[in-house]
């Protein structure tokens, strides 16, 4: 099956300033790339998502970037603020075969003021 | 609209103990999925169902049973729970086969 590898565990960075978080996958039949942020206590929220036929997408502040010859996809948060802090995780999915679904371990994110 | 709710919310139960875990939404979503999240490993895919009257295995489906007798409702069993079932359960709908909306969780505690 398919295997989603997720760095950095946790990352800490000043508020205004950029973070970037990393996946790879195994499985190139994989099309389907989300982003999830889970606050303390909370469901994961689905932030951001990208298509295999898609290099980048962007949305206000937050973007994706998809290289599928590398097999890895990044989130990158800009000019973060304490409300980005959260766990983010990032995921793969086969659209043709759609209970494929497989997350990575997790970002802890801490954007500290 | 409430979205995705799962009931209950915290349970305890005892080695061998039964017990079903409720999840409803009412977006019309014709998909939904049960995931665990248990500490360093992300979510995995215990069952989903792709409509009323339909389920099918994930990921991690051992030990688990659902149905989905009407399309808002999906539930979760657990016949004789175990203490590798203790996790938070997450119930998730979606419209197509992308953007799922997951539930607030429901933290299971096998003693």
């Amino acid at each position: 099956g398919e295997n989603v590898e997720q760095h950095p565990s946790t990352l800490s960075v000043q508020e205004g300033d950029s973070a970037v978080i990393k996946c790879t996958y195994s499985d190139s039949a994989s099309n389907y790339f989300p982003w999830y942020k889970q606050e303390l206590g909370k469901g994961p929220q689905l932030i951001i998502d990208i298509r295999s036929n898609v290099g980048e997408k962007k949305d206000q502040r937050i973007a994706v970037t998809l290289n599928k010859t590398a097999k890895h996809f990044s989130l990158h948060i800009t000019e973060t603020q304490p409300e980005d802090s959260a766990v983010y995780f990032c995921a793969a999915s086969n659209l043709y075969n759609f209970n494929k679904f497989y997350f990575g371990s997790g970002t802890k994110l801490n954007v500290k003021p | 609209n409430a979205g995705v709710t799962q009931t209950p919310k915290f349970r305890v139960l005892k080695t061998g103990q039964s017990m079903t875990l409720l999840c409803a939404q009412d977006m019309n979503h014709e998909y939904m999925y049960w995931y665990r999240q248990d500490p360093g490993m992300g979510l995995r895919l215990i069952h989903y169902s792709v409509g009323e009257g339909t389920t099918a295995k994930g990921e991690v489906p051992d030990g688990y049973n659902v149905s989905r007798l009407k399309k808002q409702n999906f539930l979760l069993g657990l016949e004789s729970a175990a203490p590798s079932q203790t996790s938070v359960y997450f119930c998730a709908s979606s419209y197509a086969q992308y953007e799922q909306y997951f539930g607030p969780g429901t933290r299971l505690t096998v003693t």
